[in-house]
């Protein structure tokens, strides 16, 4: 069995600051590990994926992520935000083969203040 | 492509009736996951498809609840008899062979009152 587990529910950080979003998994096999980010009303888009290889990962809008194996982490982290950054942000974790289903964690609400 | 398109958008429907969602996966993708948001629950995984068969259902809440996928670019979500409780917004999403990340579409808001 695979879950999530995201520390913080809301965060909010004003508008140039760094910020960090945690996320920690569980799961008995090799995974793949995901960014999601979600805007009001709209559905899920990838931020950013790890599937092998460099344990760091980046998107095109400045965010990244370090897979940490042994801390069983892939906290997302971004140095300086921006008002556009504003949303929710979910965690997965998903397999291959017959087992490519998605388990997410709870969200974490990044709110950047002017 | 145009994406994973679902249908109805919102839907608004009373206590007892049927509700019948939508979704086209992107052309060409295998794999088809149904998906529950609710304030309280999160992101809940209802059913997975995998070459139209399914694969896990083990998420679909209740017997009220049923998902078909008759042919590789339609499935639906059935709720019969909805109740107040099934208020959600409810996603669809594709996977393809050479995929690693699942394609979401814009879900549909369900409101049962």
């Amino acid at each position: 069995a695979q879950s999530v587990t995201q520390l913080d529910s809301q965060v909010p950080v004003f508008e140039e600051a760094p910020v960090e979003l945690r996320c920690n998994y569980s799961s008995s096999v090799s995974v793949y590990l995901f960014w999601y980010v979600q805007y009001p009303n709209q559905g899920l888009q990838l931020l950013l994926k790890y599937l092998s290889g460099s344990t760091l990962v980046e998107s095109i809008n400045g965010f990244e992520a370090e897979f940490n194996k042994s801390q069983t982490s892939f906290h997302l982290r971004k140095p300086s935000v921006h008002i556009s950054d504003t949303a929710e942000y979910f965690c997965a974790v998903g397999g291959s083969g017959s087992a490519r289903q998605l388990t997410f964690g709870s969200g974490t609400q990044l709110t950047v203040l002017p | 492509d145009a994406g994973v398109i679902q249908s109805p958008r919102h839907e608004v429907t009373e206590m007892g009736q049927e509700v019948t969602l939508r979704c086209k996966p992107i052309s060409g993708h295998n794999s088809l996951f149904w998906y529950r948001q609710t304030m309280m629950r999160g992101l809940e995984l209802l059913i997975y498809f995998n070459n139209n068969v399914p694969i896990d259902d083990s998420g679909m809440p209740e017997d009220r609840f049923s998902a078909k996928m008759p042919n590789a670019s339609f499935s639906t979500l059935k709720i019969q008899p909805s109740e107040p409780r099934d208020s959600a917004v409810y996603f669809c999403a594709s996977i393809g062979d050479t995929n690693t990340e699942a394609f979401f579409g814009q879900g549909t808001r369900l409101t049962v009152v």
